[in-house]
C-alpha cells in the first residue's frame, strides 16, 4: 500500500512569486486535504477536494488555490507569495467516511519565502 | 480564537511510567476527536480517536478519555517507551459524517520519554 507522497520536500521562493506543490494520495483514497503548519503551531486547514471539486475551505485568501485530478492526486497553488507563507504544507488523504476514515498525512513540503 | 488548546508545550516522563497529555476545546459543535503523533521530518500519524458519544476509547497502550461537560480530553500512554518521544497533536472535527472533514488542531505537546 502506497502512502501519501508530496513533492518537492523543500522549496525556496521569493516574495511575490508563485508556487505549486504536489500530492499523490494514498491508494484507494479519493479525498485530499491541504494543511499549513507554521513554526510552533498546529496544522491549519486550507481546503479539501473531493471528486475534483473544492469541498470545504478554511480561512485562507483566494491566492491559495488547488486542483484534484481524476487519479485523486492534487496540487496546491499559492500566488503572490508573502513572507508569512513560509511553513510546512501538509497533504492528507482519506475516504469520505467521516469518523471511520482518519486523515493520512504525507511528510510535507517545507516552503521558505525570502 | 484558538478552539483547540494544548496548554503544555512539553512533557517529560520516565520510561515505563504513564504519560498524560491534555487537550481542551471551546467549540461545543465538535463531535469527533483525534490524536496524532509527529516525528521530526515526518507528517502527523494517526494514533487514536473518539466520538462524542463515548467517554473512553482504548487501543493497546493508548487510551483517550473525553469529558464533554468540561470540554476536555486526555491521552494516556501506559507504559511509556522512548520511541513514544514525539510531538502529539490533539484535533477535533464537527463533521461526524460525509465528505467534509476539516480538522482543527491544537499547537501540540512535545513528549520526551527518558530511558
Amino acid at each position: 500500500e502506497t502512502g501519501v507522497t508530496q513533492s518537492p520536500t523543500h522549496l525556496i521562493k521569493t516574495r511575490g512569486q508563485q508556487v505549486t506543490l504536489r500530492c499523490s494520495s494514498q491508494s484507494g483514497h479519493n479525498t485530499v486535504s491541504w494543511y499549513q503548519q507554521a513554526l510552533g503551531q498546529g496544522p491549519q486547514f486550507i481546503f479539501q477536494y473531493y471528486r475534483e471539486e473544492e469541498n470545504g475551505r478554511g480561512n485562507f485568501p483566494p491566492r491559495f488555490s488547488g486542483l484534484q485530478f481524476p487519479n485523486y492526486s492534487s496540487e496546491l497553488n499559492v500566488n503572490a507569495l508573502e513572507l508569512d507563507d513560509s511553513a510546512l504544507y501538509l497533504c492528507a488523504s482519506s475516504f469520505p467516511g467521516g469518523m471511520g476514515s482518519p486523515l493520512h498525512f504525507g511528510n510535507g513540503t517545507r516552503l521558505t519565502v525570502t | 480564537d484558538q478552539q483547540v488548546k494544548q496548554n503544555s508545550p512539553s512533557l517529560s516522563v520516565q520510561e515505563g511510567r504513564i504519560s498524560i497529555l491534555n487537550c481542551d476545546y471551546t467549540n461545543s459543535m465538535f463531535d469527533y476527536f483525534l490524536w496524532y503523533k509527529k516525528y521530526p521530518a515526518e507528517g502527523p500519524t494517526f494514533l487514536i480517536s473518539i466520538s462524542s458519544i463515548k467517554d473512553k476509547n482504548e487501543d493497546g497502550r493508548f487510551t483517550v478519555f473525553l469529558n464533554k461537560s468540561a470540554k476536555h480530553l486526555s491521552l494516556h500512554i501506559v507504559p511509556s517507551q522512548p520511541g513514544d518521544s514525539a510531538v502529539y497533536f490533539c484535533a477535533a472535527s464537527k463533521d461526524s459524517g460525509g465528505s467534509n472533514y476539516k480538522l482543527t488542531f491544537g499547537k501540540g505537546t512535545l513528549l520526551t520519554v527518558n530511558p
